[in-house]
Parts: structure tokens; C-alpha cells; sequence
């Protein structure tokens, strides 16, 4: 079974860029997050989506990050402008609707660093 | 809300010994507790989880922990670790009502030396 997949693993840009961080959830999976984790920090949840739509945002902060699941498969995030402070590893996760209460599957994550 | 307080940020370990890592969680209500490992350059991993049953739970590479109700702790231990098992281990505690979304703590880093 083919695990979460990201990309891309590394991106570097300058404040005020772009960027977008692309997530494909393991084949079934129709709950999907996004966390942000900080060096020395746990991660943190930014979006859930169950299928296509949007459980929880209120972490996500809206003014700058968006992110969408138009299919309810794979997901992208978006960042813009950039933010020194949105220097963190983008995790995304998926996990099967009826075991919400059990394992999330992570994938690699993306490092991002802002300059 | 939920939060996780994980006591150690770095527990360095000699091979073949015990270790245990910290955990306490704060919550209001009933929870549900995870261990999460991420070894270098991989992704994170569940490594054990308590629902509900027996307080004691266990892994298949040795490392068990003991959901403690009263103490609000959910402790990792091994009683013999290996070169293998250098890794960053995370927290998590979710609860029914908050949707079971999880809360992480900040993680410990466990490095063992030969």
C-alpha cells in the first residue's frame, strides 16, 4: 500500500513569494490535514477536510494560507505572501472516515524556508 | 481544550539501557492518547495508542506506555533500547469532543549511544 505522498521535500523562497505544497492521501482515506510544525515544536493542525469539504480551519490562517481538495482525493497548499515566521516542516495526513478516534498516516512533509 | 505537555526535551540513552519519556496531557473530558515516532528524514509513525481497555498498552518493538487517569499521564518506557531507536517521539492526545483532532507536544529527542 502506497503511503502519503508530498511534494516537493524542500523548497526555498524569499518573504513575500509564493508557494504551494501539494499532498496525494493514501488511496481511501477521505479524511485528509495539513499541520504546520516549527522547529522545536509538536505539530500543529492548520486544515481538516473529510472528502472535499473543510471540517476545521480555525487554525489556518486565512489572510495568507489557503488550501483545497476539489476532488476529494489530493490536496494543495498555498501560502502567499510568505511570512519569515511560516519557516516549518508542512505535514499532511490521512486517515480512514470511521477511525478518526485511531492513526493518522503522515507523509514526508516539505521543509520550507523563508529568507 | 486539550493540551500535552511533554516533561523532556532531549533524553540522551547508552545502548541496552531503559529509558521513559514524560508525558502529561491536560483535558476536561475523556481522551484518547497516542505516541507518534519520527525517525531522521521520515515521516511521523504511530507508535501506540490508548482508547479504552487495559491502561497498560503495548508496541511491537518493545516500548509500552500506562495510561495513569489520576495522574494525567501517559508515559513511554523500554526496558532495553537499541542504536535503532534514536528517533524524536511525539505526544498526542485527541478527545470526543473536540472532534478527536489531535494535540501534539512538543516531542522528545531520544539519541542512543553505543
Amino acid at each position: 500500500e502506497a503511503g502519503v505522498a508530498q511534494s516537493p521535500r524542500y523548497k526555498i523562497i524569499e518573504k513575500r513569494q509564493s508557494v504551494a505544497f501539494w499532498c496525494n492521501p493514501i488511496s481511501g482515506h477521505a479524511t485528509l490535514y495539513w499541520y504546520q510544525q516549527i522547529l522545536g515544536q509538536g505539530p500543529k493542525l492548520l486544515i481538516q477536510f473529510q472528502n472535499n469539504g473543510v471540517v476545521d480551519d480555525s487554525q489556518l490562517p486565512k489572510d495568507r494560507f489557503s488550501a483545497e481538495r476539489l476532488k476529494g482525493v489530493d490536496s494543495t497548499l498555498k501560502i502567499q505572501p510568505a511570512k519569515l515566521e511560516d519557516s516549518a516542516v508542512y505535514l499532511c495526513a490521512s486517515s480512514l472516515p470511521w477511525d478518526q478516534m485511531g492513526e493518522q498516516y503522515f507523509g514526508p512533509g516539505t521543509r520550507l524556508t523563508v529568507t | 481544550a486539550q493540551s500535552v505537555t511533554q516533561l523532556d526535551s532531549q533524553v540522551p540513552v547508552f545502548e541496552e539501557a531503559p529509558v521513559e519519556l514524560r508525558c502529561n496531557y491536560s483535558s476536561s473530558v475523556s481522551v484518547y492518547l497516542f505516541w507518534y515516532v519520527q525517525y531522521p528524514n521520515q515521516g511521523l509513525q504511530l507508535l501506540l495508542k490508548y482508547l479504552s481497555g487495559s491502561t497498560l498498552v503495548e508496541s511491537i518493538n518493545g516500548f509500552e506506555a500506562e495510561f495513569n487517569k489520576s495522574q494525567t499521564s501517559f508515559h513511554l518506557r523500554k526496558p532495553s533500547v537499541h542504536i535503532s531507536d534514536t528517533a524524536e517521539y511525539f505526544c498526542a492526545v485527541s478527545e470526543n469532543s473536540n472532534d478527536y483532532k489531535l494535540s501534539f507536544g512538543a516531542g522528545t529527542t531520544v539519541t542512543v549511544r553505543a
